[in-house]
């Protein structure tokens, strides 16, 4: 199985600030990589596919790179709307695999 | 617009077999590259996937939990069901389907499962 590692668990900041946050795969999964948002409550919502494909109607502030074992999610201004819970999962093979997420929390 | 929705008991008691039923909207079953999956959250912690299937019938399976899943199609009523046997209360979660095309695009809102006696 391929297993996902995001870093940080959480990360504090404010509104306006840059946020990143990094996802490792155990083995080579070339582009298969998408970004989730998840509020609390509320089911998740992909952001980023194809590790930098950006989903259709999220916001341009969002954007994914990487390939192959190291890929990033950059919020490039946070806003209020964006405190949250933030997964990847690697689509490569199967079993599918999610992170661990990340937490976006106001600073 | 494509919309799912899972149903299905939100209570159930230890060894029992849990039935969820996704119908959905918006998109047909039959069209190449199309999925429905599967995915849980138990309470506080991260996503799981559990199953998946194409609109060519091909099945997959969480490996750990293989044996105790099954999920199917029914093109024509658009709904796929997900069985989960010897239920046990770490299977207490939200459970989540949702439309893949290359990724998880759409998911419905969740039904939650409890597991208790």
């Amino acid at each position: 199985d391929i297993q996902m590692t995001q870093s940080p668990s959480s990360v504090s900041a404010s509104v306006g600030d840059r946020v990143t946050i990094t996802c490792r795969a155990s083995q080579d999964i070339s582009s298969w990589l998408a970004w989730f948002q998840q509020i609390p409550g509320k089911p998740p919502k992909l952001l980023i596919y194809g590790a930098s494909n950006l989903q259709s109607g999220v916001p341009s502030r969002f954007s994914g790179s990487g390939s192959g074992t190291d890929f990033t999610l950059t919020i490039s201004s946070l806003q209020p709307e964006d405190f949250a819970m933030y997964y990847c999962q690697q689509t490569n093979s199967f079993p599918l695999t999610f992170g661990g997420g990340t937490k976006v929390e106001i600073k | 617009q494509i919309t799912l929705k899972e149903s299905g008991l939100t209570l159930v008691k230890p060894t029992q077999t849990l039935t969820l039923t996704c119908t959905f909207s918006g998109f047909s079953l039959s069209t190449i590259g199309v999925g429905v999956g599967w995915i849980r959250q138990p309470p506080g912690k991260a996503l799981e996937w559990l199953a998946l299937v194409y609109w060519d019938d091909d099945k997959r399976y969480s490996p750990p939990l293989k044996s105790r899943l099954t999920i199917t199609k029914d093109t024509s009523k658009k709904q796929v069901v997900l069985t989960m046997t010897n239920m046990d209360p770490v299977d207490t979660a939200t459970y989540y389907c949702a439309h893949s095309d290359d990724a998880f695009d759409i998911w419905g809102q969740g039904t939650t499962v409890t597991v208790s006696s």
